[in-house]
């Protein structure tokens, strides 16, 4: 079944990039007509949808985020990344990946990974 | 502040029926949208658990039921569980916003 799998800085300073991978095992981050999603969790601000990228290549920010954003992919590494700039500690949650659930004409976050923790602190 | 209001906590004893209301605006639930709604027990990552408004993916019990009306959804948890003690979300698509918003959440507490 399909996976996926965070990873990247735990700790990053502030004004810097913070940088994911999600890892895709199971299937093929290019098969489909899925939305493949980053997703955050913070203590102050709860779950925050950060932006996906479409099976088309479509990518949609949030538009909160979208000025320090920037989601990409490699369908060779069946990999998508996220990076986020000038980081403060606000930014500090648990980062997901996540791929759509689709029913009908619904779209939900269907397929979720464990998360990451990243902390932003000098 | 979220875009969708849900209570901070509901409570119930092992059997009863429980239910978390979502309420939202125009823009949002009102408009037509979706909501779905996410279970995310101690530790783990949100589960799908009902997404379409009131459809649940395969392998969620039928003691979850969802529903909507004008611009407020609510999830139902009949027999309730010890093990369905968790933070419950409900998610929607926002056009003011032009974003997927979540509602801040309800801890669920069986008693």
């Amino acid at each position: 079944q399909l996976q996926l799998q965070e990873s990247g800085s735990g700790l990053v300073k502030p004004s810097q990039t913070l940088s994911l991978t999600c890892a895709v095992s199971g299937g093929s981050i290019s098969i489909g007509v899925y939305s493949w999603s980053w997703i955050r969790q913070s203590p102050g601000k709860g779950l925050e949808w950060i932006g996906f990228i479409y099976h088309s290549g479509g990518i949609y920010y949030n538009p909160s985020l979208k000025s320090r954003v920037t989601i990409s992919v490699d369908r060779s590494k069946n990999e998508f990344f996220l990076n986020l700039s000038s980081v403060t500690a606000a930014d500090t949650a648990i980062y997901y990946c996540a791929r759509d659930y689709i029913g009908g004409d619904s779209r939900a976050f269907g397929i979720w990974g464990q998360g990451t923790m990243v902390t932003v602190s000098s | 502040q979220s875009v969708l209001t849900q209570p901070p906590s509901v409570s119930g004893a092992p059997g009863q029926r429980v239910t978390i209301s979502c309420t939202g605006g125009s823009s949002n639930v009102g408009a037509g949208y979706d909501v779905h709604w996410y279970q995310q027990l101690p530790g783990t990552a949100p589960k799908l658990l009902i997404y379409g408004d009131s459809n649940r993916p395969s392998g969620v019990p039928d003691r979850f039921s969802g529903s909507k009306s004008g611009t407020s959804a609510s999830l139902a948890i009949t027999g309730l569980q010890v093990e369905d003690e968790a933070d419950y979300y409900c998610q929607s698509y926002d056009s003011s916003l032009s974003a997927r918003v979540f509602g801040g959440g309800t801890t669920l507490t069986v008693l």
